[in-house]
């Protein structure tokens, strides 16, 4: 069985800073790890996916996320966040022996502030 | 692109009322999901289908049911609506090739009194 925890629930950052929002994860199998963000009364939006090969995966919207397989985590980044960024963002897996389950974490919800 | 439609965005029922909410996929995809959504939860899977008339519970399918009379739609029905049950529900979808994301709709925001 897989498992996902976001370790922040809230993280408030001011406009053009750094952020990082940190995701483990825990399985016994390979996994496909994923980021969604989703919006203020929206559905959620995949940012990026790590399936194989580089550890460093770019998404949508200036973001980009590092797998790293020793420490089973799943990090997401942005250099400089926008007032726009503000929303909930989703880690998420699914094993690779061909479930269709998806694992969410809780979710952490970025707050930018002008 | 994938386009999952929901068919309504909010909904206001009674305890005890028999609940549709609707689900359309234009993208051909076999497997369909339906998902609630609360606050410090995540997303928590309700059920799931992989075909036409074919489905399979999720971590909590009580209180819960589901019919998938066609391939492009994926209704999920509580049959006497309670309170507990006031959430967020995403219906999403997912091709054959599971290292792929799946798709979601908008939600539907469902308060019941």
């Amino acid at each position: 069985a897989q498992s996902v925890t976001q370790l922040d629930s809230q993280v408030p950052v001011f406009e053009e800073a750094p952020v990082e929002l940190r995701c483990n994860y825990s399985s016994s199998v390979s996994v496909y790890l994923f980021w969604y963000v989703q919006y203020p009364n929206q559905g959620l939006q995949l940012l990026l996916k790590y399936l194989s090969g580089s550890t460093l995966v770019k998404g949508i919207n200036g973001f980009e996320a590092e797998f790293n397989k020793s420490q089973t985590s799943f990090h997401l980044r942005k250099p400089s966040v926008h007032i726009s960024d503000t929303a909930e963002y989703f880690c998420a897996v699914r094993s690779m022996d061909s479930s269709y389950k998806l694992i969410f974490g809780s979710g952490t919800r970025l707050l930018v502030r002008p | 692109d994938v386009k999952v439609t929901q068919s309504s965005r909010y909904l206001v029922k009674r305890t005890g009322e028999k609940v549709f909410l609707e689900c359309v996929q234009d993208m051909d995809h076999e497997n369909m999901f339906w998902y609630r959504q609360d606050p410090g939860l995540g997303l928590r899977l309700i059920y799931f289908s992989y075909d036409v008339k074919m489905k399979e519970k999720g971590d909590i399918p009580e209180g819960y049911s589901v019919s998938r009379e066609k391939k492009e739609r994926f209704s999920l029905i509580l049959e006497s609506a309670s309170t507990n049950q006031t959430s967020m529900y995403l219906c999403a979808t997912l091709g054959t090739a599971f290292n792929q994301p799946q798709h979601f709709g908008d939600g539907t925001r469902l308060s019941i009194l």
